[in-house]
C-alpha cells in the first residue's frame, strides 16, 4: 500500500470557521509533512513531523496548526484564515526526515482549499 | 541553501516524440538527492525518477530517464515515446541539508503538453 489518503478533497470554509483537514499513511513512515500549493507555484513546506515529533515549522501562521495523534496520522487545524490562504494543501510522508538522500516523499491528493 | 532552476514554463511535444525537461541544481551539501514529479490537474504529486549525488549511472525508470551531469549541476528528465497521459506539470526537486533533517526544495515546474 504506497497511499497517502487525504480528506476532505474540497473544502470551502468562511473566515470564522474552524475546519481540519486530514491526512494518513500506513506505508510505516515516521516523516510527515504538509505543503501548501498556490495555483502554478511549486509546492511550499509548511510543517514537517519526524517520529510525531513537530521538526520543522517553515515560519507558518498560528492560524494554521498541525497535529501528528500516532505515526499513521496527520492532521491541519484551520481557524480564522484569509482568502489568501485558498489553495491546494498537500500531505506526504517518507521513511524519515533524516539525512537519507534517497528518501522519497509521497503524497496525497491534495485537499483545494476556499477561504470565502 | 539549496535553489532548483526550471528554465522552461511549458513545452510542447508531439505523441511518441522524446522530450527533454530542464533542470539545474545549486547546494553546497556534498550529498544530495535529485527527484523528478509529475502533477496532473488533479493535484497529486507523482514520484517518477531518483538520482543519488554519487550515482555513477543515470537512473532509469521505464519511459524516464535522468540525463545526470554532475559539473553541470544538472539533471534533466527525459521522456520517450511521449504519451497524451504524460500532459501535467512536471516538478524537479532536490533533497539535501544539513540541520540534521533533509527536505524537499521544487523548481517552479514545467507544464508539458502532447499533442495527438
Amino acid at each position: 500500500d504506497t497511499e497517502v489518503t487525504q480528506t476532505p478533497k474540497h473544502l470551502v470554509m468562511g473566515m470564522t470557521n474552524k475546519k481540519s483537514l486530514k491526512c494518513e499513511q500506513h506505508m510505516g513512515h515516521r516523516a510527515m509533512y504538509w505543503y501548501k500549493q498556490k495555483a502554478k507555484k511549486p509546492p511550499e513546506l509548511m510543517f514537517v513531523y519526524s517520529y510525531e515529533k513537530l521538526s520543522i515549522n517553515e515560519s507558518v501562521p498560528s492560524r494554521f496548526s498541525p497535529e501528528c495523534p500516532n505515526s499513521s496520522l496527520l492532521n491541519l487545524h484551520l481557524h480564522a484564515l484569509q482568502p489568501e490562504d485558498s489553495a491546494l494543501y498537500l500531505c506526504a510522508s517518507s521513511q524519515d526526515a533524516g539525512q537519507n538522500m534517497n528518501t522519497e516523499a509521497f503524497f496525497g491528493q491534495g485537499t483545494r482549499l476556499t477561504v470565502v | 541553501a539549496q535553489k532548483i532552476t526550471q528554465t522552461q514554463p511549458g513545452m510542447f511535444v508531439q505523441e511518441k516524440e522524446a522530450v527533454t525537461l530542464d533542470c539545474t541544481y545549486d547546494t553546497s551539501d556534498p550529498s544530495y538527492g535529485l527527484f523528478w514529479y509529475k502533477q496532473p490537474s488533479s493535484g497529486e504529486m507523482i514520484f517518477l525518477i531518483y538520482q543519488g549525488s554519487y550515482d555513477q549511472q543515470n537512473a532509469t525508470e521505464g519511459r524516464y530517464s535522468l540525463n545526470f551531469q554532475k559539473a553541470r549541476k544538472s539533471a534533466n528528465l527525459v521522456i520517450s515515446a511521449s504519451q497524451l497521459g504524460d500532459s501535467a506539470m512536471y516538478f524537479c526537486a532536490m533533497r539535501g541539508g544539513n540541520s540534521g533533517y533533509s527536505t524537499l526544495t521544487f523548481g517552479k515546474g514545467t507544464m508539458l503538453l502532447v499533442s495527438p
